[in-house]
């Protein structure tokens, strides 16, 4: 069967670290993978977008990583900050290209 | 949140009855999306839209209806809502449709009793 998977024990770490974010699939063959930041009571806010062609994209202190081999996406944030804890969501284009498919999402907490 | 509004921001209702929530935008975009988010299934597309009167079926769509009359509004409809349909529902907008992003609106939190 179709699976997304994203951590869903919280991540901690200090301030000032890198923060890794995992997201693996099977049974998947997307074109595009995308990451989301999701606060508290709010919305998933968009922050990247990858395509199976792109090895790695950045965006600030944000880069991500796209493996089709290994069907994994990591997501790097440098120089955390706690304003950087949140729920951060993958989500790939489903199989028929119609729409877009959710992981659970990994909370990171970023301790000063 | 992108110039998106839900409302009623949060609803409870009883078992059995008809419930209408409202995805409102400003940002005239083509496609429009229904997720409902609970633990342990992270979010699930219901219906979308493609345009106006253009709309089609998502991953959780039995039990739900949708009507987009005008680009601006997408209208969401539990025909008669149930105890498993209590969850928090989200409106999200693209301006160019699948894959690319999406923009999400607050959310209507629903509790069916």
């Amino acid at each position: 069967s179709q699976k997304i998977e994203q951590n869903s024990e919280a991540l901690n770490i200090q301030e000032g670290k890198t923060a890794t974010l995992t997201c693996n699939y099977t049974n998947y063959s997307p074109a595009y993978l995308q990451w989301y930041r999701q606060d508290p009571g709010r919305g998933p806010v968009f922050l990247l977008l990858i395509r199976e062609n792109e090895k790695e994209k950045r965006k600030e202190r944000l880069k991500v990583t796209f493996d089709t081999t290994l069907k994994q996406s990591l997501f790097h944030i440098t120089a955390s900050q706690p304003a950087d804890s949140a729920t951060y969501l993958c989500a790939l284009l489903n199989n028929a290209g119609n729409m877009l498919t959710f992981g659970g999402g990994t909370r990171l907490m970023v301790k000063p | 949140d992108a110039g998106i509004t839900q409302s009623p921001r949060h609803k409870v209702t009883e078992t059995g009855t008809p419930v209408t929530l409202r995805c409102h935008q400003t940002e005239n975009h083509r496609y429009m999306y229904w997720y409902r988010q609970d633990p342990g299934h992270g979010l699930r597309l219901i219906h979308y839209s493609y345009g106006v009167k253009d709309t089609d079926k998502g991953e959780v769509s039995d039990g739900y209806s949708v009507s987009r009359s005008k680009t601006e509004d997408f209208l969401l409809t539990l025909e008669s809502a149930t105890s498993s349909q209590t969850s928090v529902y989200f409106c999200a907008i693209s301006s160019q449709g699948t894959p690319y992003e999406q923009y999400f609106g607050p959310g209507t939190r629903l509790t069916v009793t």
